[in-house]
């Protein structure tokens, strides 16, 4: 049992450059979450999805894409990167079962837009 | 801006008791507390959460006062791999909210 599976775990991009970033959980959890974390700071809510076929802006949607590709994956697509996107990204889900199931996250993928 | 206080630091030996406290005085009625670690370069590990019973689950335990002003995570027997970051969080888990960690308290675990 794996938990949340994100990939990368690092990566270097140049400016202008486009990627995708991960995320697949395999706790049959409806909800997924997409944050940003930068140093000395909490995490920032880019994207969620409450359950598979929606998904919802966050608080720092600018820049960024998702998609629910099933139930398991939530991916993160950045454009055109720049550099303000350098950060460490987690992946979060969660059991929809009610509001107040904890979420779990990722170990989190180290983005650094040169 | 995070609705608890911590103290920024705290040290436990290896195989005692680590009490964590953590002061959430505004708490409304339907937030929960939830405590989460963060070991360096990792991502926040949930570790237990309550609203005004104790819990127990085979981590930790969380012990709420009466008045839910505040609250002590409780490590029965700390490793050195429990030397992290710990957060106390109340929240109502919403969708599309920030998740507000404060500075935490970072604990310590000597051998």
């Amino acid at each position: 049992n794996a938990g949340v599976t994100q990939t990368p775990k690092f990566q270097v991009l140049k400016t202008g450059q486009s990627m995708t970033l991960q995320c697949a959980q395999d706790m049959n959890h409806n909800s997924m979450y997409w944050y940003r974390q930068d140093p000395g700071m909490g995490l920032r809510l880019i994207y969620y999805s409450a359950s598979e076929g929606t998904t919802d802006k966050g608080e720092v949607p600018n820049g960024y894409n998702v998609s629910r590709l099933n139930k398991r994956e939530f991916s993160l697509r950045l454009e055109s990167a720049a550099p303000s996107q350098t950060s460490v990204y987690f992946c979060a889900s969660k059991s929809a079962a009610d509001y107040n199931q904890p979420q779990h996250f990722g170990d989190g993928t180290r983005l650094s837009i040169l | 801006d995070a609705k608890t206080t911590q103290p920024p630091s705290m040290d436990c030996a290896e195989g005692r008791a680590a009490n964590l406290p953590c002061n959430h005085s505004t708490i409304s009625g339907n937030e929960y507390v939830y405590w989460y670690r963060q070991i360096h370069s990792q991502g926040p590990q949930y570790i237990i959460h309550g609203l005004k019973n104790n819990e127990t689950n085979e981590m930790a335990s969380l012990i709420i006062t009466e008045d839910r002003k505040s609250s002590t995570l409780i490590l029965p027997h700390a490793t050195l791999r429990d030397t992290a970051v710990y957060y106390c969080i109340v929240r109502f888990d919403n969708y599309g909210q920030n998740f507000v960690f404060g500075p935490g308290t970072r604990l310590s675990v000597l051998p």
